[in-house]
């Protein structure tokens, strides 16, 4: 089955920094890779995904790239903000695999004033 | 707006009960899932259907079963609680057989003593 790595567990930077998350898997069928983000005490809930058929995708101050050949993806978070504190997760399945997602460990992200 | 809810949000238990966890999602969505979250673990599928009286192993079904009579109904059922299972459980959803959105509720938090 599918694995997926995450990295780093926590991470902190000051407000306005950047911040990048990196993944890996294992299945090299996989074609789909969402991000959640889980704030304190609620859901997670996705805030980006890319296909494999895209390398790179942005959504204001969030972006995701892929690279296919190595099995890795990562977000990519600019001028964080206080809100952009949270637990974001990252994911990886297969078309067919019905929304079958395998997550990753989690990374704690805290923004600092 | 999609809603899932899931009927105990805070649940104590004893060794050895037999526990239900209750799932409603209410988009008519084909797909649930129920996922164990813990810390430094992530989100670990435990059960999911891609269709009514439809039920598929995930990564750790044991000492779980499922059952789903109707479509926006998905219950996880512990036949035997044991200390090891408690912990966080999602319940998510999601639309159709390709990769998409999952829909997660606000979780249910089970204590086993």
């Amino acid at each position: 089955g599918e694995n997926v790595e995450q990295h780093p567990s926590t991470l902190s930077v000051q407000e306005g920094d950047s911040a990048v998350i990196k993944c890996t898997y294992s299945d090299s069928a996989s074609n789909y890779f969402p991000w959640y983000k889980q704030e304190l005490g609620k859901r997670p809930q996705l805030i980006i995904d890319i296909r494999s058929n895209v390398g790179e995708k942005k959504d204001q101050r969030i972006a995701v790239t892929l690279n296919k050949t190595a099995k890795h993806f990562s977000l990519h978070i600019t001028e964080t903000q206080p809100e952009d504190s949270a637990v974001y997760f990252c994911a990886a399945s297969r078309t067919g695999g019905g929304n079958k997602l395998t997550f990753g460990t989690g990374t704690q992200l805290k923004v600092e004033l | 707006d999609v809603k899932v809810t899931q009927s105990s949000r805070y649940l104590v238990k004893r060794t050895g009960e037999k526990v239900f966890l209750e799932c409603v999602q209410d988009m008519d969505h084909e797909n649930m899932f129920w996922y164990r979250q813990d810390p430094g673990l992530g989100l670990r599928l435990i059960y999911f259907s891609y269709d009514v009286k439809m039920k598929e192993k995930g990564d750790i079904p044991e000492g779980y079963s499922v059952s789903r009579e109707k479509k926006e109904r998905f219950s996880l059922i512990l036949e035997s609680a044991s200390t090891n299972q408690t912990s966080m459980y999602l319940c998510a959803s999601s639309f159709g057989a390709l990769t998409g959105e999952l829909f997660f509720g606000e979780g249910s938090r089970l204590t086993v003593l």
